[in-house]
């Protein structure tokens, strides 16, 4: 079956400018996570959601949101980009959520210049 | 809070065995493994959650011990396919649905 697909895999933007990346989880999958992966801080955690409600939410500014369709797709934008926001967005599906088998996109590259 | 990974990193000849152990100050309900090769997505290994057993497939193997909020993950025999980045992410309670991931333990099999 078809796995885990994010687009853009690469994006540069502008500071100031805003950004919206896609996942497409696996079918069947109705839980959506993404996380945000950089050298200094690895993988830390952004918001999760399952049927089109966002069950959590990590420890990052408001610029960050996200939101997820009725198929399950999710997007997540973020706002007024800042260099520190350069990164690999990685999103992961599962059938149920945290206590189940996540599967990873290949990630979204974001360099913000 | 972030759990921490030792090693943060290991080089090993192949055939060796590893092993990397993920801790946390707080109660934990689940424990996830993951490896990330370079400039691939991370890929599921195990999940051990509360009360669970030791799981572990083919040459890998893990455990978590509730008392100590500790989880270690066991490669044995190790092969050059095993090098790669290892992660742990844990799950603090029952429907949590969010994992804290450890910053990752760098392991490198050589021939």
């Amino acid at each position: 079956k078809a796995g885990v697909t994010q687009t853009p895999r690469y994006l540069i933007k502008t500071r100031g400018q805003q950004v919206t990346l896609s996942c497409s989880p696996i079918s069947g999958h109705r839980s959506v996570s993404w996380y945000q992966q950089t050298p200094g801080q690895g993988l830390q955690f952004l918001f999760e959601y399952f049927s089109e409600t966002q069950r959590n939410k990590g420890n990052f500014p408001g610029r960050f949101s996200g939101r997820q369709f009725s198929n399950s797709r999710s997007e997540m934008n973020v706002s007024t980009l800042e260099l520190g926001d350069s990164a690999l967005y990685l999103c992961a599906s599962s059938r149920t959520g945290a206590t189940t088998e996540a599967f990873f996109g290949q990630g979204t590259r974001l360099t913000v210049v | 809070q972030q759990p921490v990974q030792s090693p943060q990193a290991v080089i090993l000849r192949e055939g060796e065995d590893a092993v990397i152990n993920c801790s946390s100050s707080k109660a934990l309900y689940s424990v996830h493994w993951y490896r990330q090769k370079h400039g691939e997505a991370p890929v599921f290994l195990m999940i051990l959650l509360k009360g669970g057993e030791q799981k572990g497939h083919d040459k890998i193997s893990a455990s978590f011990n509730e008392k100590k909020q500790q989880s270690s993950l066991y490669l044995t025999a190790s092969q050059l396919s095993y090098s790669g980045t290892y992660f742990c992410g844990t799950e603090g309670f029952q429907g949590a649905q969010k994992l804290v991931f450890g910053q990752g333990t760098r392991l490198t099999i050589n021939p």
